[in-house]
């Protein structure tokens, strides 16, 4: 069985200022660990994975995620916000069969102040 | 645009009632997957097919079915409605199955259900 605990459901940050989205997991098998952003009144869009490999993955639009396997965490993190950063973001489990069926956490709703 | 399509956008309609929600996936991919996003229950997998074969199943309820006809594009029905059947339905896509594929999500159709 997998799960996913996203460590605050709003989080507000000033322009220019750090990101830092958590995400804690559970999987009794190797997880392969998502976070996805979704826009108002539009679906999800991968921002990046981690399936084996290197622990600390780049995604799209400057956010960066590192596995940490005695943390059971895959925290989101981006140097300096942008207002165009304010959006959902999911933070999802599998386990190495299928990226689809995936867990999801509840979501984290990031405000971006000007 | 993920170039992955779903209609109709809104649905409005009544307890008791079957409605059926369509999907297109991206040109050349084989797999779609359904999911459920509410408030109480956040977003949660329901079932996959590829190339017109049912593949995972996750937290579908036996009043809702899907299919994947041959030109791929799916249906997700959901009979004998229900107030708690009131969701945002998104479907996905991806060009294979399997843990590194690219999900590719629709805008989702809002289901209300009065």
């Amino acid at each position: 069985a997998q799960s996913v605990t996203q460590l605050g459901s709003h989080v507000s940050v000033s322009e220019g200022a750090l990101v830092l989205l958590r995400c804690n997991y559970s999987s009794s098998v190797p997880p392969y660990l998502f976070w996805y952003v979704q826009y108002p009144n539009q679906g999800l869009q991968l921002l990046l994975k981690y399936t084996t490999g290197a622990t600390l993955v780049k995604g799209i639009n400057g956010f960066e995620a590192e596995f940490k396997k005695s943390e059971t965490s895959f925290h989101l993190t981006k140097p300096s916000a942008h207002m165009s950063d304010a959006a959902e973001y999911f933070c999802a489990v599998s386990d190495n069969t299928n990226a689809g069926k995936s867990t999801f956490g509840d979501g984290t709703t990031l405000t971006v102040k000007p | 645009d993920s170039g992955v399509t779903q209609t109709p956008k809104h649905l409005i309609t009544a307890t008791g009632q079957r409605v059926t929600l369509r999907c297109s996936p991206r040109s050349g991919d084989l797999s779609v997957y359904w999911y459920q996003q509410s408030l109480d229950q956040g977003l949660q997998f329901l079932i996959q097919y590829y190339n017109g074969e049912e593949r995972a199943k996750g937290n579908i309820l036996e009043r809702f079915s899907a299919q994947q006809f041959p030109d791929l594009h799916s249906e997700l029905n959901l009979s004998s409605l229900e107030l708690g059947d009131s969701a945002l339905y998104f479907c996905a896509s991806s060009v294979d199955q399997g843990a590194k594929e690219k999900l590719f999500f629709g805008s989702g159709t809002q289901l209300s259900v009065l």
